[in-house]
């Protein structure tokens, strides 16, 4: 079955530091997610992203942050200077294989440790 | 601005018996929800969804049920399994067709064998 791959599983950095989150969504899906759950909360969206741009983005999403799809296969978040409280479970997601947008498949995730 | 609330942070059922999770939304213009399951180390994985159009939706085991008028969802599972164990969320779309999610907190769901 087709799923979504996220690379690290674990990334520790210190603050201040860049750190780029990587992710391989499922081949036929069109549109393409950030969320982040920080421990104990509920899973928040960031961004979304369809036809090589920004469709959405939440106001956890400031200027530390950007996407890009830099080739046919990836979909990376990158996060400029890194925030203790960025700190967080980040999901990528996909989604449009069968026209409902909302149906939404995860990745495993990156946990994220800004230290 | 908690716009989906699922005010049962933890719920133990035993195994053979049915689970409950329930979900409280506030904004209308919500018009498709979403049930999510989560094992830890692990991202959400898709259960069941529901349009606003209808009022129930069937899946083996699982059926969302939903009531437009309180702004009120729920998940049963029937026969619950061990392996049902896990953190559910419920998630909602629409705000004028943003295919953007909002989820609640969770329900963690223990099956007791």
């Amino acid at each position: 079955e087709p799923e979504v791959t996220q690379t690290p599983s674990h990334q520790v950095t210190q603050m201040g530091q860049e750190v780029i989150l990587r992710c391989v969504p499922i081949s036929n899906h069109l549109y393409f997610y950030w969320y982040r759950q920080i421990l104990g909360q509920k899973v928040e969206f960031l961004v979304s992203f369809y036809n090589n741009e920004i469709s959405e983005k939440s106001e956890i999403f400031d200027d530390q942050f950007s996407v890009e799809r830099p080739d046919g296969s990836n979909f990376t978040l990158k996060i400029r200077s890194t925030k203790l409280e960025d700190s967080a479970m980040y999901f990528c997601a996909s989604s449009a294989e069968d026209g409902r947008r909302e149906k939404l498949f995860f990745g495993s995730g990156t946990q994220l440790s800004v230290l | 601005d908690q716009q989906v609330k699922q005010n049962s942070p933890s719920l133990s059922v035993q195994e053979g018996r049915i689970s409950i999770l329930n979900c409280d939304y506030t904004n209308s213009m919500f018009d498709y929800f979403l049930w999510y399951k989560k094992y830890p180390a692990e991202g959400p994985t898709f259960l069941i969804s529901i349009s606003s159009i209808k009022d129930k939706n069937e899946d083996g085991r699982f059926t969302v049920f939903l009531n437009k008028s309180a702004k009120h969802l729920s998940l049963h599972i029937v026969p619950s399994q061990p392996g049902d164990s896990a953190v559910y969320f419920c998630a909602a779309s629409g705000l004028g067709g943003n295919e953007k999610l909002t989820f609640g907190t969770g329900t963690r769901l223990t099956i007791i064998p």
